[in-house]
C-alpha cells in the first residue's frame, strides 16, 4: 500500500464549479499536511499547509481527520487557472524525517 | 536568495553512462532530498539527507548515489545509467521541525531536470 493515496483524477469540471480532492496516508506517526500545486512541466508549489481545525484560503478549503488518516482539499468557483495537479503531500517524523508525495489528481477546469 | 539551484535542466545520456545532478540551497535548510517524477507515478523519493554526512534511502534508491558533505549540497549520482531512469529529477530542501521559524518544513524546489536515457 502506498504511503499516500489519492485519486488520479482527472476532474474536468465548468468554471465556476466546485471540486472536491480526497486524500489518505498511512503511518498514523505523520506530523504535517500540505497541499501543493504543479503546472505543466513545472516543479510543485506549496498551495496550503493543513490542520485539524480547517484552514481556508480564498476559495480553498483545506480539512485534516486524523483518526481516519484523510486530508481533503476544497475549490469553490473554480477557474481556468485552477487547472493543475494538486498533490496531496505528508511529513513524517519516526526513525527519521522525510516527505512524502501522493502521486497527485489532475483537474481541468473548462470554460 | 537562489533558493534551490539544479543543474543541468536537461541532458541526454547513453546506457551505461555516469553522471552528477547537481543542487544547491543557499537557505540553511537541514533537510534536502531528490525525487523523480515519472508519467502517473507523481514524485516518488529517491534518497534524502538531514544534515551534512546524513543520507538515507527514499522509496526508490536503486542506482543512485548521494552525499552531503555541505548543508548547501547535495549531489545525485547515476553510475550507469539506464533507460529506466529516464524521468524529470527534483531537488527539495525545508528547515526540520524545530528547525529555523515555524515554516512548517515547507519544501522549495528546484526547477527540475530532465534526464533521458538512451
Amino acid at each position: 500500500r502506498k504511503e499516500v493515496e489519492q485519486d488520479p483524477g482527472p476532474f474536468n469540471v465548468p468554471e465556476g464549479a466546485t471540486v472536491a480532492f480526497n486524500c489518505t496516508y498511512s503511518n498514523s506517526a505523520s506530523q504535517s499536511f500540505f497541499w501543493y500545486r504543479q503546472d505543466c512541466r513545472k516543479e510543485p508549489k506549496l498551495l496550503m499547509s493543513v490542520y485539524s481545525s480547517g484552514n481556508e484560503d480564498g476559495r480553498f478549503t483545506a480539512q485534516l481527520n486524523r483518526a481516519s488518516q484523510y486530508i481533503s482539499l476544497l475549490i469553490r468557483d473554480s477557474k481556468l487557472s485552477d487547472s493543475a495537479t494538486y498533490l496531496c503531500v505528508v511529513n513524517l517524523n519516526t526513525g527519521g524525517f522525510k516527505t512524502i508525495f501522493g502521486a497527485g489528481t489532475r483537474l481541468f477546469v473548462k470554460a | 536568495n537562489a533558493g534551490v539551484t539544479q543543474t543541468p535542466k536537461f541532458q541526454v545520456l547513453k546506457t551505461g553512462q555516469s553522471m552528477t545532478l547537481q543542487c544547491a540551497q543557499d537557505m540553511n535548510h537541514e533537510y534536502m532530498s531528490w525525487y523523480r517524477q515519472d508519467p502517473g507515478m507523481g514524485l516518488r523519493l529517491i534518497h534524502y539527507s538531514v544534515g551534512a554526512g546524513i543520507t538515507d534511502q527514499g522509496e526508490v534508491p536503486n542506482g543512485y548515489n548521494v552525499s552531503r558533505s555541505t548543508t548547501e549540497d547535495f549531489p545525485l549520482r547515476l553510475l550507469s545509467a539506464a533507460p529506466s531512469q529516464t524521468s524529470v529529477y527534483f531537488c527539495a530542501s525545508s528547515y526540520l521541525p524545530g528547525q529555523g521559524d515555524s515554516g512548517a518544513n515547507v519544501l522549495t524546489f528546484g526547477a527540475g531536470s530532465r534526464l533521458t536515457v538512451l
